[in-house]
């Protein structure tokens, strides 16, 4: 099976701040990755879908990059709603596995 | 306007059955490979079952396989998932979710299963 390792696992920033969360695979999945974010009791929402490609609706403050093994997602300045716990989620091979998530607080 | 809603969760006891259900409406869901994705209690999302859009194949998590068993009908828009020789660890918000690997995903507003005596 294909792990996926997130970090940070949480961290503290500004509105206004750029914030930068990586997923790293343990083998190669090409481009095959989402990034979602939750809010709290909520089901979570993908943002960007093959690693790089915005979903419709998604502020644009939101990036994603990255292929191989190593993955980030960026943004660029956060915003109040914007405080989540997001995850990122392989699709290249059986089972499908999550990061283990990072929690955006409010510093 | 999209919905997807999830039933059929409760509290249940270790070894006993519970069959969850997911019912799709305003999006063409014979299109779209369903998840089951769960929650444990304040912990992360944790990948649960696939089947595909036309029910050809499916795949579970390890630590499922064998236990769950994902189905669909098409004729009802309706994403099934039966738990079977349940555990304490299995005790989740459960969420049904179609996702495309293109174009926008469709998530439920979860479940929840207890498994405790």
């Amino acid at each position: 099976d294909i792990q996926m390792t997130q970090s940070p696992s949480s961290l503290s920033a500004s509105v206004g701040d750029r914030v930068t969360i990586t997923c790293r695979a343990s083998q190669g999945i090409r481009n095959d990755l989402g990034w979602f974010q939750q809010k709290p009791g909520r089901a979570p929402e993908r943002l960007i879908y093959t690693a790089s490609s915005l979903q419709s609706g998604v502020p644009s403050r939101f990036s994603g990059s990255g292929s191989g093994t190593e993955f980030t997602l960026t943004i660029s300045s956060l915003q109040p709603e914007d405080f989540a716990t997001y995850y990122c989620l392989q699709h290249n091979s059986y089972p499908f596995t999550f990061g283990g998530g990072t929690k955006v607080e409010i510093k | 306007q999209v919905q997807v809603v999830a039933s059929g969760g409760g509290v249940v006891q270790p070894g006993r059955s519970l069959r969850l259900s997911c019912a799709a409406s305003g999006f063409t869901f014979s299109n779209y490979g369903m998840h089951w994705v769960r929650q444990a209690p304040g912990k992360g999302l944790e990948w649960v079952a696939v089947i595909w859009h036309d029910g050809s194949k499916k795949y579970y998590a390890d630590s499922v396989t064998g236990r769950f068993t994902i189905s669909r009908d098409n004729s009802k828009n309706t994403l099934y998932l039966q738990m079977n020789s349940l555990r304490a660890e299995d005790t989740a918000v459960y969420y049904c979710a179609g996702i495309a690997v293109t174009g926008p995903d469709y998530w439920g507003q979860g479940t929840l299963v207890t498994v405790s005596s």
